[in-house]
């Protein structure tokens, strides 16, 4: 059974631009949660979708964006990007409220 | 809300030693995990364990729900454990994931 993928696994872009990330969950799992880890922190909690709907947000700015699609895949926008939005990106999937999985992540650097 | 926290916040041992890493966390949870992150930033999960005592090779936990901690024991260590670990517990209301800080833990040969 095929873990959580996320593509691309490294994304070079310049400040101002935008940048998409993608992320597919565990089969049968209807739960994605983004994070955001900047070089040698903690994770920090983006976003959490669950059967299509945004069910909570961190604090981060609304430039930070996503939605869920109908076969419960994710994607990550953020809109004009920050010098300090360059960090390791992950998501992680679970059936509602049981044990989360990570994928491998998505290293954005802004340059 | 759930503060989580782990301790201590660095470990260094020499290959071969055991370790013990704590989780706090200061109200009730519906469950807890353990992750290991790798040098290339792989989250890997350890266990799920919500209460009790689960073993998985030279890896055991035992949380104890009730006091609010959890424990992760690490015996014959090897390089390949460095890393950080961490401890993530799920709030009952919103079943979000709160995080600790992280045991940055290095094994030296």
């Amino acid at each position: 059974e095929a873990g959580v993928t996320q593509s691309p696994t490294h994304l070079i872009k310049t400040r101002g631009q935008q940048a998409t990330l993608r992320c597919s969950p565990i089969s049968g799992h209807t739960s994605v949660y983004w994070y955001q880890q900047a070089l040698g922190l903690g994770l920090q909690f983006l976003l959490w979708y669950d059967e299509g709907e945004e069910r909570n947000r961190g604090n981060f700015p609304p430039r930070f964006s996503g939605r869920q699609f109908p076969n419960y895949s994710s994607e990550l926008n953020v809109n004009a990007l920050e010098l300090e939005d360059s960090a390791l990106y992950l998501c992680a999937s679970s059936l509602y409220g049981l044990e989360a999985f990570f994928g491998q992540g998505t290293r954005l650097t802004v340059v | 809300g759930i503060q989580v926290e782990q301790s201590p916040p660095d470990l260094i041992l020499q290959e071969g030693a055991n370790s013990t890493l704590r989780c706090n966390f200061s109200d009730s949870v519906n469950n807890l995990q353990w992750f290991h992150q790798n040098p290339w930033g792989q989250l890997i999960n350890l266990f799920y364990i919500p209460s009790g005592t689960k073993q998985n090779g030279r890896l055991s936990a035992t949380t104890v729900a009730t006091e609010r901690y959890s424990l992760l024991y690490i015996s014959s260590s090897q390089t390949t454990d460095s890393g950080v670990y961490f401890c993530a517990v799920e709030r009952p209301s919103n079943y979000q994931l709160i995080w600790g800080a992280g045991t940055k833990l290095i094994i030296k040969p």
